[in-house]
């Protein structure tokens, strides 16, 4: 009866480093969403994903984000040549189809800090 | 302009009372909206939902919903010093066919024993 869980739940990484950042979603959920919530700000939406299929990724930052759910349960967030804009929690949440009256559930979320 | 604007806060009432926490969207095409609650460092959790225009109840909260005037709020009755934490409001946006939400920046409530 796990929720979506998180991994690594805090990262420092030197600037120009690369960084990966997992999510495993709750059992059966088709549904992915990555989301970037900068210190009092709220969640600002990255990219989504629908089984392996990433069908929106509007929100990512720049061509140094990278996404993916090659099997359609455990997604990847992937920041190349780290910025210290990119200092933010990383949410991962999950919901059973992704329908828009659906309730998404979030992760912990990894902590990143980029020195 | 934010397409979802809270006021950030603080919101401060005393243990007992009534806090009133509002939210705005400009997406005039905006179906389903959303309460998370988020503690300090913890990720947010799912308060209320509502679709339709209206109050819709649940236990001491209550959201209401008026999509000609674009605003959406949250009601807290009996604040307890439990419920302070920030509130996010999201919007599922018109234009999106999937479940991608729109959040404001958050109100943080402060409840005062």
């Amino acid at each position: 009866g796990a929720g979506v869980s998180q991994s690594p739940r805090y990262k420092v990484a030197k600037r120009g480093q690369d960084v990966a950042l997992r999510c495993d979603p709750i059992s059966g959920h088709v549904s992915l969403f990555w989301y970037q919530q900068a210190l009092g700000q709220g969640p600002e939406f990255l990219t989504y994903f629908q089984n392996e299929a990433q069908l929106d990724k509007s929100g990512l930052p720049s061509d140094r984000f990278f996404a993916e759910r090659p099997e359609g349960s455990v997604s990847t967030l992937k920041i190349q040549r780290t910025q210290q804009e990119d200092s933010a929690v990383y949410l991962c949440a999950s919901s059973f189809t992704g329908g828009r009256t659906e309730t998404q559930y979030f992760g912990p979320g990894t902590r990143l800090l980029v020195l | 302009q934010k397409e979802v604007e809270q006021n950030s806060g603080p919101l401060s009432v005393p243990e007992g009372a009534i806090a009133s926490l509002n939210c705005t969207y400009s997406d005039r095409g905006s179906q389903s909206f959303f309460w998370y609650r988020q503690y300090s460092g913890k990720s947010p959790e799912l308060i209320m939902s509502i679709y339709s225009n209206g109050d819709k109840e649940d236990g001491r909260f209550t959201a209401q919903l008026n999509k000609a005037s674009q605003y959406v709020s949250l009601l807290i009755r009996d604040s307890q010093p439990s419920d302070s934490a920030t509130y996010l409001c999201a919007v599922n946006s018109g234009s999106s066919n999937t479940g991608k939400l729109i959040f404001g920046q958050g109100t943080t409530l402060q409840v005062k024993p």
